[in-house]
């Protein structure tokens, strides 16, 4: 197994571009989340996912999409980017039940 | 409003020495405490976690202290080594909902050889 893998590894935007940054997991898992990382705070949850279709937002929604039309893919879409979207992005997946959240490598993400 | 707080942000401890990390909470619904370990270039993984029940559970070098009426959770390592210098994050859960945690802002803990 894979795991939860993402692409690309980096990326530099300038203001006001758009992009995907892809996120896949091979372990079957229904839950899937966004956070981004930021230095001295924490992981904050972009938005998350409990199965194919169903998307929900999490503490900072803004300027971010997602979709979910498969189980193994969950990918987050930035519309138009901002200095402030500047930061390293994780997407993590879980099975039902279980508490253990499972990371992908991160996706470190300079816009300028 | 920061539900978890974590501290200190960076520590600095001799290969050998005890590292302490210290998370406060405020929600008593909450009812899973984890600690992920986060190494440079990687994602968290999850390093040892703790039910309410308990107030001690120990896993190699890596000992979680929890102490319910306080809320408040620590995790020791014991016999620290220069492989353990990574961030560290505690988190609290709340399973009535959709398991979604909550994170303190990391500990970063470098240790010398």
């Amino acid at each position: 197994n894979a795991g939860v893998t993402q692409t690309p590894k980096f990326r530099i935007l300038k203001i006001g571009q758009s992009m995907t940054l892809q996120c896949t997991q091979d372990m079957n898992h229904n839950y899937m989340y966004w956070y981004r990382q930021d230095p001295g705070m924490g992981l904050k949850l972009i938005y998350y996912s409990v199965g194919a279709g169903i998307t929900d937002k999490g503490e900072v929604p803004n300027g971010y999409n997602v979709s979910r039309s498969t189980t193994e893919d969950f990918p987050l879409r930035l519309e138009l980017a901002a200095p402030s979207q500047t930061s390293v992005y994780f997407c993590a997946s879980r099975n039902p039940g279980y508490y253990e959240q499972y990371f992908g490598p991160g996706t470190r993400l300079t816009v300028t | 409003q920061q539900q978890v707080k974590q501290s200190p942000q960076s520590l600095i401890v001799q290969k050998g020495g005890i590292s302490i990390i210290n998370c406060a909470y405020e929600n008593t619904a909450f009812d899973y405490f984890p600690w992920y370990q986060q190494f440079p270039g990687k994602g968290p993984a999850l390093l040892i976690a703790i039910r309410p029940d308990v107030s001690e559970k120990k896993e190699g070098r890596f000992t979680i202290s929890f102490n319910k009426s306080a809320k408040q959770f620590s995790l020791h390592i014991m016999d620290s080594q220069p492989g353990d210098s990574a961030t560290y994050f505690c988190a609290a859960i709340l399973s009535g909902g959709s398991y979604i945690p909550t994170f303190g802002r990391g500990t970063s803990l470098i240790v010398h050889p």
